[in-house]
């Protein structure tokens, strides 16, 4: 079975260009979370959603963050403008709603972002 | 503001030794994760721990939930260099609340 994906794998920008990172659950996943990783800051939760509704935003950093889940199997995290300081690796997991494993987070490969 | 504080922060060992991380907070979760992390990808779930002193064993991995349900540790037996990685603990509160508190990670290098 195929897990989380996301795209691109990494990103190199320059401040104030538009940057939209995508991601792909696992099949069946009701859960959805953004996830930005530094070494000074650990990983951070964003936002998550649960069946395409964002659940708790309190981590998105400002309003030149937004996430969006059109549907079950696809989300995006954009940020504009970019800045030097948003420079991380953004990763994306999913959760399923039943089950053994529901406390589990399945992790994509993340997203390195550059931003000059 | 609840956190999760690991230490050390880094560690290199050599192949064959014993090692412990740890886990603790002030807080008390309802269930404790550890993920390891390698370079390039996403973290994956290694155990979850529920109960206050559950001991849990994943081949040379032992994972021990506190009494009290606010820390945790990790002892690995005979480290092997596949070991290397980084290992996450993160707590989850009681309820449907999906979300995760992480710690910083312990950063662990097995040399041959």
């Amino acid at each position: 079975d195929a897990g989380v994906i996301q795209s691109p794998r990494h990103e190199v920008t320059e401040m104030g260009q538009e940057v939209t990172l995508r991601c792909k659950p696992i099949s069946g996943h009701d859960y959805l979370f953004w996830y930005r990783q530094t070494m000074m800051r650990g990983l951070e939760l964003l936002i998550y959603f649960n069946n395409n509704v964002p659940i708790d935003d309190s981590g998105m950093p400002e309003d030149r963050f937004s996430a969006k889940m059109p549907n079950a199997s696809f989300s995006t995290l954009k940020i504009q403008p970019s800045e030097p300081r948003d420079s991380a690796v953004y990763f994306c997991a999913s959760s399923p709603r039943e089950g053994w494993d529901t406390d589990t987070q399945y992790f994509g490969p993340g997203t390195r972002l550059t931003v000059l | 503001t609840q956190l999760l504080e690991q230490s050390p922060q880094f560690l290199s060992i050599q192949e064959g030794e014993n090692l412990t991380v740890y886990c603790n907070s002030s807080s008390v979760f309802s269930s404790l994760q550890w993920y390891r992390q390698e370079p390039g990808e996403g973290p994956v779930l290694l155990v979850t721990v529920v109960t206050g002193g559950e001991v849990k064993k994943l081949k040379r991995l032992t994972f021990q939930f506190g009494d009290a349900r606010k820390d945790s540790s990790l002892h690995i037996t005979a480290a092997q260099p596949g070991d290397t990685g980084l290992y996450l603990c993160a707590g989850k509160n009681a309820g449907n609340n999906r979300k995760l508190i992480w710690g910083l990670g312990t950063s662990l290098a097995v040399n041959p």
